[in-house]
């Protein structure tokens, strides 16, 4: 069976610092894996997803995350962190298998000090 | 960019009363999903729908629970009698391929009084 483990419910970080949320995975298949931000009362907007290839992944709003198979990770990483990102943003993970059902993490909140 | 759209945005029943909540996913997409996501949370799997049947669904989806694409547009959600606990936020997605991946709504929030 998947799981997704979020390393931190809550981070805070100061505008213009690094963000780190940590991601973990377990699959016994060779997992596909995404970042979701939620902004408060709205959905899920996808933020980067790793299926094969490149394992430095590039998505939207600066952020990027890289796919580590002997670390099971998929950390989500950005340089300088802005107001504008706080958010909740969820790792999830599925299978090789088309249209299979993604597991999400618990989920980490990310609050930006000015 | 094409978008899965969800109705109503938020919906509050009576406890027992029957509930349906309406997704129209992208249009060439195959595969359609319901999550759910009780306040403060994380977002659980509830089931997912291709070629006219379930094709998976989870612990959660009981007896309460059903879904139909009645018209080859619109995917629903049903659930029967309402309980406290099914107050959440529900969203449905689309999946084509790899390409662009899932797609999910803005969901619809469900509260049961």
């Amino acid at each position: 069976a998947q799981s997704v483990t979020q390393l931190g419910s809550h981070v805070s970080v100061s505008e213009g610092a690094l963000v780190l949320l940590r991601c973990n995975y377990s699959s016994s298949v060779p997992p596909y894996l995404f970042w979701y931000v939620q902004y408060p009362n709205q959905g899920l907007q996808l933020l980067l997803k790793y299926t094969t290839g490149a394992t430095l992944v590039k998505g939207i709003n600066g952020f990027e995350a890289e796919f580590k198979k002997s670390e099971t990770s998929f950390h989500l990483t950005k340089p300088s962190a802005h107001m504008s990102d706080a958010a909740e943003y969820f790792c999830a993970v599925t299978t090789m298998n088309q249209g299979g059902k993604l597991i999400f993490g618990q989920g980490t909140e990310l609050s930006v000090k000015p | 960019e094409p978008e899965v759209t969800q109705t109503p945005s938020h919906q509050v029943t009576q406890m027992g009363q029957e509930v349906i909540l309406r997704c129209v996913p992208i249009s060439n997409h195959l595969y359609f999903y319901w999550y759910r996501q009780i306040l403060g949370q994380k977002v659980e799997f509830l089931v997912s729908f291709y070629n006219n049947e379930i094709s998976e669904k989870s612990e959660i989806f009981d007896d309460q629970f059903s879904v139909e694409r009645p018209d080859g547009s619109n995917f629903t959600l049903k659930i029967r009698s309402t309980k406290l606990e099914d107050s959440a936020m529900y969203f449905c997605a689309s999946f084509e391929g790899w390409v662009d991946g899932y797609t999910f709504g803005s969901g619809t929030r469900l509260t049961v009084v």
